[in-house]
Parts: C-alpha cells; sequence; structure tokens
C-alpha cells in the first residue's frame, strides 16, 4: 500500500493567517492527490484533486501544489469555517489510502 | 446536487453481521463508482471498497475476506456487509461516490453513520 504521511497533526492559527498542511507519498504518484475537510455532523467536502484543481464551490483561499512526492495544502487566508481537520488521499491505486490528517484550531 | 445518506444499525453484537445501506438522491448511480470510507481513532480513514454501478467490485485486501458490497441501481441504493465484526470495526461508516474522470476523486460524500460494535 502507498503510505501518507501527514504534518503536522495539529496546528493553531488565528482568522487571516496563511496556513500550509504538507502530505508525502511513500512513492510517486503521478500528481493523484486529494485533499479534504471533514468537520463533525457535517459530510466530508472535497477541496482539491490532482494536487492543484480546484473543486466547484470551493472558496479560492483553497490551494494545492505538488513538487515530486511532497503535496502541500495552502489557505490563505484563514477564514472561522476553515476551523476542521484536512486529510490528503492518494487517487493512483487502490487499495486508495489517506494520510492521518491535520486539526486546524485556534 | 447528489446526496447520499447511509442507514442501518448503531449497535452490532461481536461476531455478527454489519450491514449498512446508503440511498442516493439526487442524481443517477450511473457511470460511478459507489464505495464504503471508515473512520475511527485508531486508523484513521480506511478505504473499504467499491462497487461500479455495473456491478464491478474492489475491495481493501485488509477486509476482503470479509466484506461485500451490493448495488441496486433500481432502487438508488447500495449496500456494505461485514462479517464477523469485532470491536476494531467500530467506526464512523461513510457511502461516497469516486468520480473517476481526469483524476480520481470522492466527490461527494454522506454524513456518517456511527456503528459501534459491543456486545
Amino acid at each position: 500500500d502507498i503510505q501518507m504521511t501527514q504534518s503536522p497533526s495539529s496546528l493553531s492559527a488565528s482568522v487571516g493567517d496563511r496556513v500550509t498542511i504538507s502530505c508525502r507519498t511513500s512513492q510517486s504518484i503521478g500528481g493523484y492527490l486529494n485533499w479534504y475537510q471533514l468537520k463533525p455532523g457535517k459530510a466530508p467536502r472535497l477541496l482539491i484533486f490532482v494536487a492543484s484543481n480546484l473543486q466547484s464551490g470551493v472558496p479560492g483561499r483553497f490551494s494545492g501544489s505538488v513538487s515530486g512526492t511532497d503535496f502541500t495544502l495552502t489557505i490563505s487566508p484563514l477564514q472561522p469555517e476553515d476551523f476542521a481537520t484536512y486529510y490528503c488521499q492518494q487517487a493512483y491505486e487502490t487499495p486508495y489510502t489517506f494520510g492521518q490528517g491535520t486539526k486546524v484550531e485556534i | 446536487q447528489v446526496q447520499l445518506q447511509e442507514s442501518g444499525p448503531g449497535l452490532v453484537k461481536p461476531s455478527e453481521t454489519l450491514s449498512l445501506t446508503c440511498t442516493v438522491s439526487g442524481g443517477s448511480m450511473n457511470n460511478y463508482y459507489w464505495n464504503w470510507i471508515r473512520q475511527s481513532p485508531e486508523k484513521g480513514l480506511e478505504w473499504i471498497g467499491y462497487m461500479y454501478y455495473s456491478g464491478r467490485t474492489n475491495y481493501n485486501p485488509s477486509l476482503m475476506s470479509r466484506v461485500s458490497i451490493s448495488i441496486d441501481t433500481s432502487n438508488n441504493q447500495f449496500s456494505l456487509n461485514l462479517r464477523s465484526v469485532t470491536a476494531a470495526d467500530t467506526a464512523m461508516y461513510y457511502c461516497v461516490r469516486l468520480f473517476s474522470s481526469g483524476g480520481s476523486r470522492f466527490d461527494n460524500w454522506g454524513q456518517g453513520l456511527l456503528v459501534t460494535v459491543s456486545s
């Protein structure tokens, strides 16, 4: 299985900040990485697909980038509704695997 | 916008079979892959498997011996059966649509159903 190493596991930030979350894969995945936002009691939400493509309806303050096997999710500027947990996921091959999550809190 | 809703028992006894159903509304099931994903504190997010609308399946090898997914496109539903459950199967279970054109991604999720395995 492809291993996903996501960091940090949590971070504290303020409204208006620039936040970056990293995800490293154990092998090359051709850019096939997605990012999701999870909030308690709500359906998880796809933010970014294939490393840098913004899902329809997602605000432009979310962006993704890739360099080799290192992927980054950036949120700028952070808004109150962005406090949540974020996960990366490789879509290169099955079994699909996820990072361990990054909780963004105040 | 398509919506997915999980249903089923929230409590299952050890060694029994966990059975969940997902109802899809607001769109067709054709040309998509229909997945189950679970989340637990111990394992994080874990992909269980999918069934394509035509019936082809793909399961996580870690669960393959105990899992089956079925689909009923006439009623816009798909289901999960997980046999011989233990406490390790306690998790939030999500039904999820996979969109596969231009790179696969889970683009629509249900809200999740918490299932506890306990006697």
